[in-house]
């Protein structure tokens, strides 16, 4: 079964600093890989996704995050975090499993890591 | 405006009672799941049904139960069996053929009194 970890638990960072949030998760196979975002009183969205192809993939607000196959790594980061990115950030995995698609949409979810940005 | 409605937003449940979180939406997704959230532990599918009539358990289903008369409707009923209900509900959906892209409602918190 697949699984994830994300290393951090709560992340505490001035403005204008550098972000990397870590993500590691265990499956064999191809995947698909996410980082969802959840700003306080707001509903999850999606920050980024990586399916195929150029294994650095840019998603919305300046986030960017690195598919590294050899390490089973999904990273977050930003070059300059700004005090509205305070929020809770997951990163999921999705295997796309056989072709009648039951497994699609199947996300497992890590941990969850709370960014707080102090001004 | 399309979307997903959970309600309500808090929920109290006393021992022994079983209660019903509900998630409509409107835009037309065949596919729809229940997620629970605690703290530390991210989120974990409880059920989702990928078409109307028909549903499957997710990882933590013991304790849960669901339907899918509709397509608008994936209600999750909490029954007593489940001895830790706690925790944050996120109901979402996606359109079949699409990537995994999922929508988030905006939650039940639920707790026991």
């Amino acid at each position: 079964a697949q699984s994830v970890s994300q290393h951090n638990h709560h992340v505490i960072l001035s403005e204008a600093a550098s972000l990397e949030l870590g993500c590691n998760y265990s499956y064999g196979g191809t995947v698909n890989l996410f980082w969802y975002v959840q700003y306080p009183g707001q509903h999850l969205q999606l920050l980024l996704k990586y399916f195929s192809g150029d294994p650095l993939v840019k998603g919305i607000k300046g986030f960017e995050a690195e598919f590294i196959k050899s390490k089973f790594s999904f990273n977050l980061r930003k070059p300059s975090v700004q005090w509205s990115d305070t929020a809770e950030y997951f990163c999921a995995v999705n295997a796309p499993g056989n072709a009648g698609g039951t497994s699609y949409g199947k996300l497992t979810f890590g941990q969850g890591t709370i960014l707080t940005v102090h001004p | 405006d399309g979307g997903i409605t959970q309600s309500p937003k808090y929920l109290f449940r006393k021992e022994g009672q079983n209660v019903t979180l509900s998630c409509e939406q409107n835009l037309n997704h065949d596919a729809m799941y229940w997620y629970r959230q605690d703290p530390g532990q991210g989120l974990r599918l409880i059920y989702y049904s990928q078409i109307v009539n028909d549903f499957q358990k997710g990882d933590i289903a013991e304790g849960y139960s669901v339907s899918r008369e509709k397509k608008e409707s994936f209600p999750l009923t909490v029954t007593s069996a489940q001895k830790n209900p706690t925790a944050f509900y996120l109901c979402a959906s996606r359109s079949r053929g699409s990537s995994v892209k999922l929508f988030f409602g905006s939650g039940t918190q639920l707790s026991v009194l």
